[in-house]
């Protein structure tokens, strides 16, 4: 299995909602992220983990909550989200922090409504 | 702090060759590039470390010149295929895992 599986693919949330994104790769890689991705835009790193604890929080807010529960798997937990939100969240994995390149998701498309 | 990529966009015929560039204000550890086509993932096409290694990966390669922080993505003999964005990302020492991409370089290959 050479992938990393993102659900759903595609969410639509109110402002009031909670909601999770869910990321999985069966890779054996050990390191795990969280990117936004507006259009026409780089991806933006959001959280890193390494061996399943936090490493980088690049300063994002509290109504993103990440979480770990074990090396395979990823959540992205979601409150009280703004329109501005709205953007392709993409997982990634890798071998470990560095000297190893990254194997994107597809991502989950998320609309704030 | 965000790399410097050049140029912006890039409209080639098929065969001919083109250059991206990505320069850092800052001591690089490595250089990433990746491709992402409209509407899916970015896709790894290769990691440069310290130490001035040149990489390929069958008709594109790159270098890395630590001296001056910079990259370079070399695609020869382009095919439709290559089309796509071209995203460099940079970590520093100290930084492990702190990947910050470029604007992306739109590359457009023409039959």
């Amino acid at each position: 299995d050479t992938e990393v599986t993102q659900t759903p693919k595609h969410l639509v949330m109110g402002m009031t909602n909670k909601k999770s994104l869910k990321c999985e790769q069966h890779m054996g890689h050990r390191a795990m992220y969280w990117y936004k991705q507006k259009a026409k835009k780089p991806p933006e790193l959001m959280f890193v983990y390494s061996y399943e604890k936090l490493s980088i929080n690049e300063s994002v807010p509290s109504r993103f909550s990440p979480e770990c529960p074990n090396s395979s798997l990823l959540n992205l937990h979601l409150h009280a989200l703004q329109p501005e939100d709205s953007a392709l969240y993409l997982c990634a994995s890798s071998w470990a922090l560095a000297n190893y390149g990254y194997t994107f998701g597809s991502g989950t498309r998320l609309t704030v409504v | 702090q965000q790399p410097v990529q050049s140029p912006q966009a890039v409209i080639l015929r098929e065969g001919e060759d083109a250059v991206i560039n990505c320069s850092s204000s800052k001591a690089l550890y490595s250089v990433h590039w990746y491709r992402q086509k409209h509407g899916e993932a970015p896709v790894f096409l290769m990691i440069l470390l310290k130490g001035g290694e040149q990489k390929g990966h069958e008709k594109i390669s790159a270098s890395f010149n630590e001296k001056k922080q910079q990259s370079s993505l070399y695609l020869t003999a382009s095919q439709l295929s290559y089309s796509g964005t071209y995203f460099c990302g940079t970590e520093h020492g100290g930084s492990q895992g702190n990947l910050i991409f470029g604007k992306g370089t739109k590359l457009s290959v023409k039959p």
